[in-house]
């Protein structure tokens, strides 16, 4: 159980493109999805949390115009890179906790974006 | 601040020796405590947790944790290391209560990686 899925897994795309990545929980609702942004060899950073339904928070730094975050059901949530530039390659990677109580958080794959 | 701290970048062990990777962290409420697992490529595996209760935590593939709370420490350890744990191991934190307006926020350590000779 609490599996999270990341689609796609990798995606390379031209500087001005725009990218969507799509994170899903197959087998529990989540009620909030993060979404974290990995550099090589560093650790994860939080982007944006986002509840279902409701407008995502950003983390100080993150553009909001540029990462756009929608959370339309208990089960999808997607990031979308807007006008993608070489420096937004990187990997990035959702999570998705059902509740408050525990805390718990389950990652997804990861999904890995190099922008030419 | 909030933060925590892995100040091991990385480690090398022997195959079968056993293990120990340090955390230590700054919260300013009452903590979860996480354990994760990452290898190259790929998100991130829970290894193990603490909450509440006993301090000796369990996790899967013979991990443990230990959470000290005069130390403000959470180190993992493994009797005996095998070569399939060689990865990048993070230690993470998360308020036990809606901290700050975040809900769920976690705040990740650099990470640990490990590797293990034959």
């Amino acid at each position: 159980g609490a599996v999270v899925s990341q689609h796609p897994s990798w995606v390379i795309c031209k500087s001005g493109t725009s990218v969507k990545i799509e994170c899903r929980s197959l087998d529990f609702q989540a009620t909030t999805m993060f979404w974290y942004r990995q550099f090589p060899k560093q650790s994860l950073m939080l982007m944006a949390t986002s509840n279902e339904g409701s407008k995502a928070t950003y983390e100080q730094g993150v553009e909001k115009d540029k990462f756009l975050i929608n959370h339309a059901s208990l089960t999808l949530s997607t990031l979308t890179v807007t006008s993608a530039h070489p420096e937004d390659s990187s990997f990035y990677i959702c999570s998705a906790a059902s509740g408050i109580v525990s805390n718990e958080q389950f990652f997804g794959p990861g999904t890995r974006l190099t922008v030419l | 601040a909030q933060s925590v701290t892995q100040p091991d970048i990385h480690i090398t062990v022997s195959e079968g020796a056993s293990l120990e990777l340090r955390c230590n962290y700054s919260y300013g409420a009452t903590p979860y405590l996480f354990w994760y697992v990452q290898s190259p490529g790929q998100g991130l595996q829970l290894l193990l947790k603490y909450f509440s209760g006993d301090t000796l935590v369990q996790g899967i593939k013979g991990f443990e944790a230990e959470f000290k709370r005069s130390q403000s420490s959470f180190n993992l350890r493994k009797p005996s290391v095998h070569w399939s744990d060689a990865a990048e191991y993070f230690c993470a934190v998360g308020a036990a209560v809606n901290y700050g307006g975040s809900q769920g926020n976690l705040i990740f350590g650099k990470g640990t990686k490990l590797s293990v000779k034959p």
